[in-house]
């Protein structure tokens, strides 16, 4: 079964630090990773991609992979208020690229 | 940017209807997806198509089936509504050309089976 691993949370931090979500994947084939913003009642945007080893940074956004170790994190800076919502991670499934495994999701909750 | 849209936001039928759920896409994306989320148990997928008239079953696929008749539209019907179908259904799209199969949402429909 693969799976996409990510801890509910909720995750509490202050505005203005970093909030670090994390993401482990069992499909060792899978190459692409993508995070995912969902506010409550709404449908889930796309925030991230990255298949690279290494960070890749857009905005307050970084993305790291590690596929040695098969984890996938999104760390926010300067957190905000309106960051408040449950991060989906996802993976590719190896054996259908079209298709996406999914987590669960983490809820962050950014403390004004 | 690309856009998915649904038919309704909000729907509310009858056990034993039969439901019609609508989404386009404007990107001329080759993949549609159907997913239902509910709570705890994340997305899941129900079908999806990777060409005109072409299906593959998801993970759920019991009680739904899906149409694709033009690229740009992905229908997925409820043949017999039941009370155990109540959920946000999801569609999204993605394309080869963008290498990593990145999905995008249309807004969701709420539907609640009574």
């Amino acid at each position: 079964q693969k799976e996409v691993e990510q801890n509910s949370g909720p995750l509490s931090v202050p505005e203005g630090a970093i909030a670090s979500l994390n993401c482990t994947y069992s499909d060792r084939g899978s190459q692409s990773f993508f995070w995912y913003r969902q506010y409550s009642g709404k449908s889930p945007e796309l925030i991230m991609s990255i298949y690279s080893n290494g960070d890749k940074e857009d905005g307050r956004f970084t993305a790291q992979l590690n596929k040695a170790s098969q984890y996938v994190s999104l760390l926010i800076r300067d957190s905000q208020p309106s960051d408040s919502a449950t991060y989906l991670c996802a993976a590719n499934n190896a054996g259908n690229n079209r298709k996406l495994i999914w987590g669960l999701g983490t809820s962050l909750a950014v403390n004004p | 940017d690309v856009k998915v849209t649904q038919s309704s936001r909000y729907l509310v039928k009858r056990t034993g209807e039969k439901v019609f759920l609508e989404c386009v896409q404007d990107m001329d994306h080759e993949n549609m997806f159907w997913y239902r989320q509910d709570p705890g148990l994340g997305l899941r997928l129900i079908y999806f198509s990777y060409d005109v008239k072409m299906k593959e079953k998801g993970d759920i696929p019991e009680g739904y089936s899906v149409s694709r008749e033009k690229k740009e539209r992905f229908s997925l019907i409820l043949e017999s509504a039941s009370t155990n179908q109540t959920s946000m259904y999801l569609c999204a799209s993605s394309s080869r050309d963008s290498g990593l199969y990145e999905q995008y949402f249309g807004p969701g429909t709420r539907l609640t089976v009574t």
